[in-house]
């Protein structure tokens, strides 16, 4: 299958401090991506669908201007949690969309952990 | 709303059979996805159905039938490695967008 890379895989930040995550699309041209967040033993939630050179999709409930998301090229995404609080530590996890045929392949995470 | 109910947990052992269920209540349905998750790592896709019938692939199965609002994931030959979490989604919609269900996580004893 396609090969989605995330960036970083952990990172640990301060209260207060913005965190960026990359995702992008190694084979492949994605002009959809999604953003999903997972607690521990709990399935998949998704954020926000990013769209290539237009403004994402946010899913309900999901601020804004708390996960910014920049889709910038078919083969890059990133989402940044401003202001980062502990209880946005998280796995935070990207999808590509692949068109052909319609599947989305996932980024193998990045844990956030929020002091 | 969109629901998805899978089991929670299922144990089965070693080289043996073993189904896992998903059942759906979705508007917009345009195809069903088993995903196979490890802890602490990311989804790894396993199969897609989209028209009823079976789809198989190696050990693993899936079944899809659109009018009950159901599906299931077969392995078969079980093997410790396949101790992993197995999740449902729907895609909805247009926008390819996928909701999940709760996942089941599966442990393979001796």
């Amino acid at each position: 299958g396609a090969v989605v890379s995330q960036h970083p895989s952990r990172v640990i930040c301060k209260s207060g401090t913005s965190v960026k995550i990359e995702c992008r699309s190694l084979d492949f041209q994605a002009t959809t991506m999604f953003w999903y967040r997972q607690f521990p033993k709990k399935s998949l939630m998704l954020m926000a669908t990013s769209n290539e050179g237009s403004k994402a999709t946010y899913e309900q409930g999901v601020e804004k201007d708390k996960f910014l998301i920049n889709h910038a090229s078919l083969t890059l995404s990133t989402l940044t949690v401003t202001s980062a609080h502990p209880e946005d530590s998280s796995f935070y996890i990207c999808s590509a969309r692949d068109p052909v045929p319609d599947t989305q392949y996932f980024g193998p995470g990045t844990r956030l952990t929020v002091l | 709303g969109q629901n998805i109910d899978q089991p929670t947990e299922m144990t089965a052992t070693e080289g043996a059979i073993v189904q896992i269920n998903c059942t759906y209540q979705t508007s917009g349905f345009n195809g069903l996805f088993w995903y196979q998750q490890h802890a602490g790592e990311a989804p790894t896709f396993l199969s897609y159905n989209v028209l009823d019938g079976l789809e198989e692939k190696g050990r693993f199965s899936s079944f899809l039938s659109r009018s009950k609002g159901y599906s299931y994931l077969l392995l078969k030959e079980l093997q410790m490695k396949d101790s992993a979490s197995y999740l449902c989604a729907v895609q909805i919609g247009t926008a390819s967008k996928l909701t999940f269900g709760t996942g089941t996580r599966l442990q393979v004893t001796l």
